[in-house]
């Protein structure tokens, strides 16, 4: 089983700043099959970034992704303050599709 | 545009069974998979499973093999997760997701294990 590994648990910024979000796998993933989900209180999780480096449907230029093997990255370059939330990652390319335990970007 | 909707919020005692469904619109349901996620409440997101809706081939968590069963109706684009001899720390929202990874995802459902 892969295991994810989210850093930091917590992150706190302003707005305006820029989040930089790390996901460090145990063995590496393969094709890159590395997702990114926002999730709100009480809102299901929303898919910002699939296949390590792509934006899903809709989602904000100021959201990227970057990484391949066992190291990967979500960065937000000007914080808005929507996006306020925990970040998810997931990897899909070998069962059990795991997901990091989440970090949570609070405003300063 | 793509909805998947889920069943109401459940209340089982230990030892019960529990069947939650997701209904697909706005895409061709044989084209993509169905995942299935829970969350604990306070907690992360647990993957528990996928089914191919072409042709019903599952996979499914270790942990969980034995109590969990996923299924589609393709007449009514509907997947269908059940899960058996629920415990107290099954109390999560389930929620239902398009493909390999969650493209779109439905609205949760809580079920509570409670006696």
């Amino acid at each position: 089983e892969i295991v994810l590994t989210q850093s930091p648990g917590t992150l706190s910024l302003s707005p305006g700043e820029r989040a930089t979000l790390s996901c460090r796998a145990s063995q590496s993933v393969s094709s890159s099959y590395l997702a990114w989900y926002q999730q709100k209180p009480g809102q299901a999780p929303r898919l910002l970034i699939y296949g390590a480096s792509n934006r899903a449907t809709g989602i904000p230029d100021r959201f990227s992704g970057s990484g391949s093997g066992t190291d990967f990255t979500l960065t937000i370059s000007r914080l808005e303050p929507e996006d306020f939330a925990v970040f998810y990652c997931q990897q899909y390319g070998s069962s059990p599709r795991t997901f990091g335990q989440g970090t949570k970007v609070e405003i300063k | 545009q793509v909805q998947l909707v889920q069943s109401g919020a459940e209340v089982k005692k230990p030892g019960a069974s529990v069947k939650v469904s997701c209904k697909a619109s706005g895409y061709t349901f044989t084209s993509y998979g169905i995942s299935w996620v829970r969350q604990a409440p306070g907690q992360g997101l647990e993957w528990m499973g996928w089914i191919s809706t072409n042709n019903g081939n599952t996979n499914y968590a270790q942990k969980l093999q034995g109590r969990v069963t996923m299924t589609t109706d393709t007449s009514t684009s509907t997947a269908y997760m059940e899960l058996r001899s629920l415990r107290s720390d099954d109390t999560a929202v389930y929620y239902c997701a398009r493909g390999l990874f969650g493209a779109n995802w439905g609205q949760g459902t809580l079920v509570t294990v409670s006696s």
